[in-house]
Parts: structure tokens; sequence; C-alpha cells
């Protein structure tokens, strides 16, 4: 069965550092997104992506956070100077449009970035 | 988008026995997800419940929609130890694509 795949499962960095966080969503869906949760709190909502655009993004994806869709498989989240309250696991998810407004997400299995 | 709230925070059952989660919102829907995320993993989709309907099964899972009280639930049967995770309900209007997530209900099931 296909699914979301995220790359590296583990990153460690530099507070100040730039990081980059890797996804590849399923081949045939068309909206992809980046959530992320500090350890022992809710899943928050970072932003959602569409036809190479941002279609929405929250309070906490600022300046710092840009996404792009490089080719035509991969999503990436890039952190620009990282801080220490970047410290969570970043899940990226997509999904496809099966025309009825379902939207149901399939989830990576994250990235645990530690910010020293 | 909008956040459920699940209820209760944490429900702790014996392998074998019925589980019965809840969710409430305050808006109208069109669809309302539940998700499960096992500790410190991705969340997995579950079920889908569209705002017409009023119940759906998927194997030992049933969910209910009440519109007009603004509340789903849950309920995994014949529970196993492997269902022991954290479960979310995530409803959804409008055109926003996102999911809001509550602090879920943590699952165990004793062996």
């Amino acid at each position: 069965e296909p699914e979301v795949t995220q790359t590296p499962s583990h990153q460690v960095t530099q507070m100040g550092q730039e990081v980059i966080l890797r996804c590849v969503p399923i081949s045939n869906h068309l909206y992809f997104y980046w959530y992320r949760q500090i350890l022992g709190q809710k899943v928050e909502f970072l932003v959602s992506f569409y036809n190479n655009e941002i279609s929405e993004k929250s309070e906490i994806f600022d300046d710092q956070f840009s996404v792009e869709r490089p080719d035509g498989s991969n999503f990436t989240l890039k952190i620009r100077s990282t801080k220490l309250e970047d410290s969570a696991m970043y899940f990226c998810a997509s999904s496809v449009n099966l025309g009825t407004g379902s939207y149901e997400q399939y989830f990576g299995p994250g990235t645990r970035l530690t910010v020293t | 988008s909008q956040q459920g709230e699940e209820d209760p925070q944490a429900l702790s059952i014996q392998e074998g026995e019925n589980a019965t989660m809840n969710c409430s919102y305050k808006t109208s829907i069109n669809n309302l997800q539940w998700y499960r995320q096992n500790s410190g993993r991705g969340l997995v989709h579950l079920i889908l419940i569209r705002s017409n309907e009023r119940e759906k099964h998927s194997g030992r899972l049933r969910v209910t929609l009440d519109t007009s009280k603004k509340s789903s639930s849950l309920l995994i049967t014949a529970s196993r130890a492997a269902d022991t995770a954290s479960y979310f309900c995530a409803p959804r209007g409008g055109s926003n694509y996102k999911l809001t997530f509550g602090k879920g209900t943590l699952l165990t099931v004793n062996p």
C-alpha cells in the first residue's frame, strides 16, 4: 500500500542553523501538508500546499519557514534559523481530492527535530 | 477548519472489551474524520463519516454522527492490546484543507 515517507527520521541541529525536512507524498496525491507536535502537546497544523503554492498557513508558519516541491515527488520544509522552540516532531501528510470533498490525509512517520 | 473535543481524555479497558470515545464540535461540518496515533508516530486515518450519514462501519470500528447534537462517537469492538493509542476526531467544514486536532482520547488496552 502506498505510504508517505519522511527523511531523516531524526535530525539534530544547533540553534541558528538551517534544516530541511524531506517528504515523499503518495504519488497521485495533489495536496500536501506539514504539521508539528511538540512533545506532550497537540498536533498543530503548519501549512498546506496545492498546485505549487501555499493554500493555507498557520500563525506558527512565519518567515523562518518555507515549503517547496522541487521536483515531481519531494515536498520539503525548510527552517532557516532554528530556535530551541522548534524542537518537535514534524509530520508530512498528503491527500487527494476524491471529488467528494473528503480530503482524508495520509501521514508520514515524522521527523524528530532536536535543536540544541 | 475547527477543532473537535474528545472525551474521555483517558480510557483504560481489558482486552476483548469495547471502547467508546466521543467527540463534540461547535459549527456545521461537511464530514468528520477519526485518526489514531501510536506513541510518537504519525497519525493514521481510520474512518470518515459525511454529514448526511448517521452511522458507518469499518471492521471493528463503528462511528456515529449526530449533527443536531454536534457530536460523534467511535466504538472499537473486541479491543486488542494493539489498539492502545491516542484517538482524535477532526471535524471538517468549509473549504479549508487543514485538520485541527484536540488533545485526543488516550486508550489503553490491557492484555
